[in-house]
């Protein structure tokens, strides 16, 4: 058990439906980074929130957004689902900011399965 | 962008084998780690090697991180089953700060 809880475990949704996927981070941790997992894709990195500030962003699309609130869980919010979005969806925490060092030892939460049909 | 191509991508093998998977990118990091993933859950962080030539062992898993930090490899001494999954390369830094910038992976297969 990391100690980042993400939920929920499984979504199903239709096209063009919009979902909210949640994460708790390790308690203390500041960051929270988002990524994507699919197939044909591997593990990408979508964007980092650093104690409610946006601080990095991967390849993530316009109709994707995320935030991270004031007690520090963020949420991920995913627009105009299509077909290609299902994948899996994984939040990891780490203590610090970014320094690209072993500090930032991020820890991932068990993610969510999106399914879009 | 920063890319970590890792190989091979599938790797079947017998109970009692070794093996050594390699990841490698023509970018600098700042730290590399692997990670070993099984069905259904995260990314489990292994270990993560930071100075250039550094040798880390974990038991049976031995970690290396290239002169140049550009490369790394993970060997495994007489695998087991229980080492089946997918692993993957991380690297750290470099030229995109805070972001984990991944290989495809590797999905290990251990045969009894």
């Amino acid at each position: 058990d990391s100690g980042v809880t993400q939920t929920p475990k499984h979504l199903i949704t239709a096209t063009g439906q919009r979902v909210t996927l949640r994460c708790s981070p390790r308690s203390g941790d500041l960051s929270v980074y988002w990524y994507q997992q699919s197939l044909d894709q591997g593990l990408q990195f979508l964007i980092q929130y650093y104690n409610g500030e946006e601080r990095a962003k991967g390849n993530i699309l316009e109709r994707f957004s995320a935030q991270q609130f004031p007690d520090l869980h963020s949420e991920l919010n995913l627009s105009s689902l299509e077909l290609g979005d299902s994948a899996l969806y994984f939040c990891a925490s780490s203590g610090f900011q970014t320094s690209g060092g072993v500090r930032d030892t991020q820890y991932f939460g068990p993610g969510t399965r999106l399914t879009v049909l | 962008t920063q890319l970590l191509e890792q190989s091979p991508q599938f790797l079947s093998i017998q109970e009692g084998e070794n093996l050594t998977v390699y990841c490698n990118s023509s970018s600098v990091f700042s730290s590399l780690q692997w990670y070993r993933q099984e069905p259904g859950e995260g990314p489990v962080l292994l270990v993560t090697v930071v100075t250039g030539g550094e040798v880390k062992k974990l038991k049976r898993l031995t970690f290396q991180f290239g002169d140049a930090r550009k490369d790394s490899s993970l060997h495994i001494t007489a695998a087991q089953t229980g080492d089946t999954g997918l692993y993957l390369c991380a690297g750290l830094g470099g030229t995109s700060y805070g972001k984990l910038t991944f290989g495809q992976g590797t999905i290990l297969t251990v045969h009894p």
